[in-house]
């Protein structure tokens, strides 16, 4: 079925250093990446999306990439804060409107001041 | 305010009484889903609705049931609740773009 892959599980980085996270899907139809941030005890967020008609989006220090061919696509966090740390999730969908979220394991990110 | 509401937000009870979390949105979104999150597996979703008397099994249905009466809410059905549904709970709907989730219910069965 469906799968979508995250690593690394765990990253830690210091304050001002960037922070790559990476996920790979297994259904070539997914049309639809978003990723979510889950601080400790709370929700899951809506951070950055980005749709398979577009190659890179951005917003402030965080940006998100797509590779179609590949079947990959990437969270980039610039200048990281300590209000950085949390888990982040990526997930992906076949429909643009409604519809399942396939989502990763998550990775647990930690920025040291 | 756009959200998604779920309660109770903590429950403790004990094996096999019967309990009902409560999800209701204000979004008129159609499509509605639960999602269980534990330690090491990530959200894995029990049970997703895409519309009035439209629902079906996730990844994780077994112990649960659901209904779908009316567009905005979407309750979850534990029958004879046991200790391995002890959980960190998360309803969600969605239109465009991502889901917007819950606050959460952490149950915990005794």
């Amino acid at each position: 079925g469906e799968n979508v892959e995250q690593h690394p599980s765990t990253l830690s980085v210091q304050e001002g250093d960037s922070a790559v996270i990476k996920c790979t899907y297994s259904d070539s139809a997914s049309n639809y990446f978003p990723w979510y941030k889950q601080e400790l005890g709370k929700r899951p967020q809506l951070i950055i999306d980005i749709r398979s008609n577009v190659g890179e989006k951005k917003d402030q220090r965080i940006a998100v990439t797509l590779n179609k061919t590949a079947k990959h696509f990437s969270l980039h966090i610039t200048e990281t804060q300590p209000e950085d740390s949390a888990v982040y999730f990526c997930a992906a969908s076949k429909h643009n409107q409604g519809g399942k979220l396939i989502f990763g394991q998550g990775t647990e990110l930690s920025v040291k001041p | 305010e756009a959200q998604v509401t779920q309660n109770p937000r903590y429950l403790i009870t004990v094996t096999g009484k019967k309990l009902t979390v409560t999800c209701s949105q204000n979004m008129n979104h159609e499509y509605m889903s639960w999602y269980r999150q534990d330690p090491g597996l990530g959200l894995r979703q029990i049970y997703y609705s895409m519309n009035v008397e439209v629902t079906d099994k996730g990844d994780v249905p077994e112990g649960y049931k659901v209904s779908r009466k009316e567009k905005r809410n979407f309750p979850l059905i534990l029958e004879s609740p046991s200790p391995n549904q002890t959980s960190l709970y998360f309803c969600a709907s969605r239109w465009e773009g991502g889901y917007t989730f819950g606050s959460g219910t952490r149950l915990t069965v005794v």
